[in-house]
């Protein structure tokens, strides 16, 4: 099955830097690659996805990156806010294949510093 | 309008006793999914049911039985609960495998605690 590793667990970044999650897949097949937002005590909630046949995908300050020879992506915040703080999972599947189901990431954990 | 609603929204309970979560999306979505959160926030995946059909069963105990009754809503009741059970429950539904559309909305999730 899927397999997805997820690096760094825990990310600091000054108010207004950079952050940088990357994530791996075993399952060449996978296609379909999101990422999910989860505040403390809150739901997961999808803030960009990106599919196969598309190198990199923009919204606003969050940017993902899908490299499908290596098998890695990423996801990219600019211009880091507070309320960018959460837990951040990135997920893997196989779209379209009458059997989905999203492997998810061990998570990261972001915190802004004002 | 909760698009995906979960009840309870926690639940303590001692072990050995048999508990339900009920799950309800009305989002017209066809597949609906059980994640299980441990206190490390690993999200695994349980269920997942296409218009009342179990297709995915990954190894959960055969303590967890989930039920779906129609489309939009899918149950989970567990048997005998076990310290190991402590965890948060998300409930989430997606449009379905073959429609090109995958991404999740998860419910609001329950936390269960067993003592």
């Amino acid at each position: 099955g899927e397999n997805v590793e997820q690096h760094p667990s825990t990310l600091s970044v000054q108010e207004g830097d950079s952050a940088v999650i990357k994530c791996t897949y075993s399952d060449s097949a996978s296609n379909y690659f999101p990422w999910y937002k989860q505040e403390l005590g809150k739901r997961p909630q999808l803030i960009i996805d990106i599919r196969s046949n598309v190198g990199e995908k923009k919204d606003q300050r969050i940017a993902v990156t899908l490299n499908k020879t290596a098998k890695h992506f990423s996801l990219h915040i600019t211009e880091t806010q507070p309320e960018d703080s959460a837990v951040y999972f990135c997920a893997a599947s196989r779209a379209n294949f009458g059997n989905e189901k999203l492997t998810f990431g061990t998570g990261t954990r972001l915190t802004i510093i004002p | 309008d909760t698009a995906v609603s979960q009840t309870p929204k926690y639940l303590v309970t001692q072990m050995g006793n048999d508990k339900s979560i009920k799950c309800e999306q009305n989002l017209g979505h066809d597949t609906m999914y059980w994640y299980k959160q441990d206190s490390k926030k690993f999200l695994k995946i349980m269920f997942s049911y296409n218009n009342k059909e179990l297709i995915i069963n990954e190894t959960v105990p055969n303590r967890f039985s989930p039920k779906s009754p129609d489309k939009a809503h899918l149950n989970l009741h567990i048997n005998s609960l076990e310290l190991g059970d402590s965890a948060v429950y998300f409930c989430a539904s997606s449009q379905g495998p073959g429609t090109g559309v995958n991404g999740y909305t998860f419910g609001s999730g329950t936390r269960l605690t067993v003592v």
